[in-house]
């Protein structure tokens, strides 16, 4: 039962445009969203987060956006760097603060 | 920040060796740290929340006398794989709980790469 979905599993995004990641949930338990970024063989680096009390949050390049209705969250990147080439993780928060990851989106961000 | 140290960073050993993984908060007390498994190009799957003086809670599907975690104190927990099997092999990677509750819940660890030959 995959309660974080990221139906995306690659991305490929010239240099300078937007990059949208997408992720999508199950459980309305979920009170807290965040992005990590992942290199092979390193644990995952936090990028940004959203309450469920809100709807955007921007930090930089990146921004994210709630839809709570649609059980939707996505991850704007802009403009989209090559230093960006990862894969990225939604993950969801519920009680305990444990964590929910996504299957993940690789992203290749060309020059 | 919050950094949290992993050791070892790779392991390689023959079939049948129990493994320790440390996991440290190295400025931060952490009462409750986080023990994940990742398979190759798969999610991140949460095995067992530790808690600082009291037993792990172990994730539906994951074998507590296989996968034996130990919190003694508020700045370290162990994950011992023991008698290890290929099937072990994996990315292992803790986090601990972040004490002021700030953007990030949990502060990752640098994972560990076991490989069970």
């Amino acid at each position: 039962d995959q309660q974080v979905k990221q139906n995306s599993p690659s991305l490929s995004v010239q240099e300078g445009r937007i990059s949208i990641l997408n992720c999508d949930y199950t459980n309305s338990m979920f009170d807290y969203f965040l992005w990590y970024k992942k290199y092979p063989a390193e644990g995952p680096t936090f990028l940004i987060s959203i309450s469920s009390i809100k709807d955007k949050n921007e930090d930089g390049r990146f921004t994210v956006f709630l839809n709570k209705s649609a059980k939707h969250l996505s991850l704007h990147i802009v403009p989209s760097q090559p230093g960006d080439s990862a894969v990225y993780f939604c993950a969801a928060k519920s009680s305990g603060d444990k964590l929910t990851f996504g299957t993940g989106t690789r992203l290749a961000v060309r020059p | 920040g919050a950094v949290v140290s992993q050791h070892p960073s790779r392991v390689i050993c023959k079939s049948g060796t129990s493994v320790k993984i440390e996991c440290r908060s190295l400025d931060f007390q952490a009462t409750t740290m986080f023990w994940y498994r990742q398979f190759p190009k798969k999610s991140l799957m949460l095995m067992a929340t530790s808690n600082e003086g009291s037993k792990a809670t172990y994730e539906q599907g994951v074998e507590k006398d296989k996968f034996l975690i130990n919190h003694a104190s508020l700045t370290l927990s162990t994950l011992t794989v023991t008698s290890a099997h290929p099937e072990d092999s994996s990315f292992y990677i803790c986090s601990a709980r972040d004490p002021v509750g700030g953007a990030q819940p949990q502060h990752f660890g640098d994972g560990t790469r076991l490989s069970i030959l």
